[in-house]
């Protein structure tokens, strides 16, 4: 069974600034894909970010990026210059390459202040 | 180009009755998927179903839920006699391909479940 852990369950930061969500998940697989969702207070699921355990240079999209770190099994993400709109839950999210389903952590709360 | 649509957005009933949500995938996608979000948590798989199959419903409690795919028409998720634990935002993804594939999930924007 995977599990994964969203240590952190509320966040705060200023507009403009970068913040850092981290991630940590347990697996005996070796092929994964790590997701990131984004759950604003209208309750969509949008994927924000998606990484595949085989591919070593960390995934970029825009203001978003992860670190990946496969050994230490944590998947951080980092949020580039903070805007109102960012203010939502954070999902971590784990798919197995042999299964479908997604594991899901507990979620941070962002909140971006002016 | 329609996303994942779910409906109803909120769906209000007593305890004993029954609770229908539906879900009709992304244009092209075959693949649905089910996950139950409780309050203050993060989802949990339910059931994964393609064109009128069951594929795994092992997150899927054994009694009073049932999910169906027909051929033609939206996804079911199905709650029969309601209880107040029952409450929670439901949410239907749906994908183009099979396993091991690294095409995303596409999530619809849930069914928020109510229970009186």
């Amino acid at each position: 069974a995977q599990t994964v852990t969203q240590s952190q369950p509320e966040m705060s930061v200023q507009e403009a600034e970068t913040v850092t969500l981290s991630c940590t998940y347990d697996t005996s697989e070796n092929n994964y894909y790590l997701f990131w969702y984004k759950q604003p207070p209208s309750r969509q699921m949008i994927l924000v970010i998606r990484q595949e355990a085989y591919k070593q240079q960390n995934a970029t999209e825009n203001r978003f990026s992860v670190n990946f770190q496969k050994a230490a099994k944590s998947f951080s993400l980092k949020i580039s210059d903070s805007q109102l709109g960012d203010t939502a839950m954070y999902f971590c999210a784990f798919r197995a390459n042999s299964g479908y389903a997604l594991n899901f952590g507990k979620g941070t709360s962002l909140l971006v202040t002016p | 180009n329609a996303g994942v649509m779910q409906n109803p957005r909120h769906l209000v009933r007593r305890r004993g009755q029954e609770a229908r949500l539906r879900c009709s995938p992304m244009k092209g996608h075959s693949h649905v998927y089910w996950y139950r979000q409780l309050p203050e948590e993060g989802l949990k798989f339910m059931v994964y179903l393609q064109k009128e199959n069951i594929i795994d419903e092992s997150g899927m409690p054994k009694e009073r839920f049932s999910a169906e795919f027909p051929k033609e028409g939206p996804s079911i998720l199905r709650i029969q006699q309601v209880v107040r634990g029952d409450s929670a935002a439901y949410f239907c993804a749906s994908s183009p391909g099979a396993i091991a594939t690294s095409q995303p999930q596409h999530f619809g924007d849930g069914t928020r479940l109510s229970i009186l």
